[in-house]
């Protein structure tokens, strides 16, 4: 089975600093990959994903991943942070017909 | 579209009873999945659909039956819950895994 792990379950970043969120993936095929964003009490908004196309991907909301098949990364960046990116995001690999999800990453950002 | 409806929203359950939780795609998506969300476990799938007809199990199935009897529609069922089952349930949907999914905003149940 394929699987995510993401490093670090909470982020705390100043307002305009980068936000650097880390996923390490397991995969034996080459992988789908994905970022979802859930902000509170609402369910999951796909942010990007990588699909065996451009190795750097680019999202909605300024967010950005760079997929690395050597170091079996996929780590999501945006340059600034804004207020409104305060939200728990989740990676995700692709595994048989589902998505295996990473156990998330609460990002905080202070003003 | 309204893209995915889960309904309801937010259920509380004595300890025993049953329900069955509703999810509806407006988008004619084959794959259908229902997960549950804890703290800290992130996202678990319970079962997943990939067509009519046809429904298959994650890695949390126990307690929960599902059904697909039509495409837009994925059915979730509890027959006797129990206080281990209170969490946020999410239903997703989509194309084939290349596109990803599209979820819905959750069902939040409580057994007491």
């Amino acid at each position: 089975a394929q699987s995510v792990t993401q490093l670090g379950s909470h982020v705390s970043v100043s307002e305009g600093a980068l936000v650097l969120l880390r996923c390490n993936y397991s995969s034996s095929v080459p992988p789908y990959l994905f970022w979802y964003v859930q902000y509170p009490n609402q369910g999951l908004q796909l942010l990007l994903k990588y699909t065996s196309a451009a190795t750097l991907v680019k999202g909605i909301n300024g967010f950005e991943a760079e997929f690395k098949k050597s170091e079996t990364s996929f780590h999501l960046t945006k340059p600034s942070a804004h207020m409104s990116d305060a939200a728990e995001y989740f990676c995700a690999v692709s595994d048989d017909y589902k998505l295996s999800f990473g156990a998330g990453t609460t990002v905080t950002v202070r003003a | 579209n309204a893209g995915v409806t889960q309904t309801p929203k937010f259920r509380v359950l004595k300890t025993g009873q049953s329900m069955t939780l509703l999810c509806a795609q407006d988008m004619n998506h084959e794959y259908m999945y229902w997960y549950r969300q804890d703290p800290g476990m992130g996202l678990r799938l319970i079962h997943y659909s990939v067509g009519e007809g046809t429904t298959a199990k994650g890695e949390v199935p126990d307690g929960y039956n599902v059904s697909r009897l039509k495409k837009q529609n994925f059915l979730l069922g509890l027959e006797s819950a129990a206080p281990s089952q209170t969490s946020v349930y999410f239903c997703a949907s989509g194309l084939g895994l290349q596109s990803g999914y599209t979820f819905g905003s959750g069902t939040r149940l409580t057994v007491v």
